[in-house]
């Protein structure tokens, strides 16, 4: 019952280097969404998706790429890392968006850029 | 435009008491409101929820309180206990804004 899951648990890059964060779920949820955690700000939200083949842009989207090819999968993309993207990042899901279905979360990657 | 808030980033409350923690917003605009809880290295996982419509809603030792005239939300946790001790979110939501609160940090001492 692994519910969601995001690899790698800790990163640290370079600015200017790509990353992708992963996030996997397999609780067939058609809802998906990338979070970053900041010090005094609480979750913001980057980028989500309604359903396999569609994305939106969040609160903050700037720098990050997504896309959604399975239900399963909603990789987050750094393209040139900056040092205001070290954040701690949160992948989550639910079975349906903007609604009071509780949300599912993984257990976040801690990501620090140099 | 903080449009939440909750102004405790901390509290501390002793076993066996009761944990009053608050979130204040200004969109009176949200259709649901949720509680999340977060322990270290993890992910915030859900507590509990109340639509606009109802004014509590309880769920065990948790109960929140919605005063939608005064814009705020809180979340009570009777008896409070050690394993209480994690990081609180309020979560808003409406048909296309979705905010979370900046958190509080409670901790629960024997």
């Amino acid at each position: 019952n692994a519910g969601v899951t995001q690899t790698p648990k800790f990163q640290v890059l370079k600015t200017g280097q790509s990353m992708t964060l992963q996030c996997a779920q397999d609780m067939n949820h058609e809802y998906m969404s990338w979070y970053r955690q900041d010090p005094g700000m609480g979750l913001r939200l980057i980028h989500y998706s309604v359903g396999a083949g569609i994305t939106d842009q969040g609160e903050v989207p700037n720098g990050y790429n997504v896309s959604r090819s399975t239900t399963e999968d909603f990789p987050l993309r750094l393209l040139s890392a900056a040092p205001s993207q070290t954040s701690v990042y949160f992948c989550a899901s639910s079975r349906q968006g903007y609604s009071n279905q509780p949300q599912h979360f993984g257990d976040g990657t801690r990501l620090s850029i140099l | 435009d903080q449009q939440v808030k909750q102004n405790s980033p901390s509290l501390s409350v002793q076993e066996g008491r009761i944990s009053i923690l608050n979130c204040d917003y200004t969109n009176s605009m949200f259709d649901y409101f949720l509680w999340y809880k977060k322990y270290p290295a993890e992910g915030p996982t859900f507590l509990i929820s109340i639509s606009s419509i109802k004014d509590k809603n309880e769920d065990g030792r948790f109960t929140v309180f919605l005063n939608k005239s005064a814009k705020h939300l809180s979340l009570h946790i009777v008896p409070s206990q050690p394993g209480d001790s994690a990081v609180y979110f309020c979560l808003f939501y409406n048909t296309d804004k979705l905010i979370f609160g900046t958190g509080t940090r409670l901790q629960v001492f024997p």
